[in-house]
């Protein structure tokens, strides 16, 4: 099993449309957990943190369920400007300074 | 005044040539990455820098060979290219090494292996 895995789609939603994104990992000790959002030929960027009791930021919510080990990524309304591959990272607890684990990334294209 | 910036952004070369790829923070970071993307997207990290110390070296072959001469700086040179080391390459800082400390990546060297 990977250590994270996702669905690498792609996902093809219209504007104003809800989409969701689910990642596993399989290291139950994981502590620490992000969304990454990266556009074409650019570097991944921080979209958002993960929090043990979810959170929200606008029209992103992320959630996480530890019995699970999954954590997933909520986007309402769609922009045209949300199309990006979005990563799902890791960072397990006891594990070397910042080795963060990486999915292969969920692509994602919002068409008008 | 880029956060992180590495040179340079595209890099074509032949086989067995050694080449350098440059990376520094102004953020004021204490610990540097650099990460390897292959062609199928995977970002897999392949040294870590806390304070010019290096104390992450995952499995990379020792052609490759990070240098820090301070703790803005965390340069990559790689020796005897071959074509598997297509791919690009980024480098990237966090505030702390710890668990919660987000990623801030440059944008990233395209190396092309000829």
């Amino acid at each position: 099993r990977k250590e994270v895995e996702q669905d690498p789609g792609p996902f093809n939603v219209p504007e104003g449309a809800t989409v969701a994104f689910n990642c596993t990992y399989s290291n139950s000790a994981s502590q620490s957990f992000f969304w990454y959002r990266q556009d074409c030929r650019k570097e991944p960027k921080l979209l958002m943190s993960v929090y043990s009791s979810g959170n929200e930021d606008g029209r992103f919510t992320a959630q996480l369920n530890r019995a699970s080990q999954y954590i997933s990524l909520l986007i309402r309304d769609s922009k045209l400007s949300d199309s990006a591959t979005y990563l799902c990272v890791v960072n397990p607890r006891g594990t070397s300074y910042g080795k963060l684990t990486f999915g292969q990334g969920t692509i994602l294209t919002v068409h008008p | 005044d880029t956060a992180v910036s590495q040179t340079p952004k595209y890099l074509v070369t032949q086989m067995g040539n050694d080449k350098s790829i440059k990376c520094e923070q102004n953020l004021g970071h204490d610990t540097m990455y650099w990460y390897k993307q292959d062609s199928k997207k995977f970002l897999k990290i392949m040294f870590s820098y806390n304070n010019k110390e290096l104390i992450i070296n995952e499995t990379v072959p020792n052609r490759f060979s990070p240098k820090s001469p301070d703790k803005a700086h965390l340069n990559l040179h790689i020796n005897s290219l071959e074509l598997g080391d297509s791919a690009v390459y980024f480098c990237a800082s966090s505030q702390e090494g710890g668990a919660d400390s987000p990623l801030h990546f440059g944008n990233g060297t395209r190396l092309t292996v000829t």
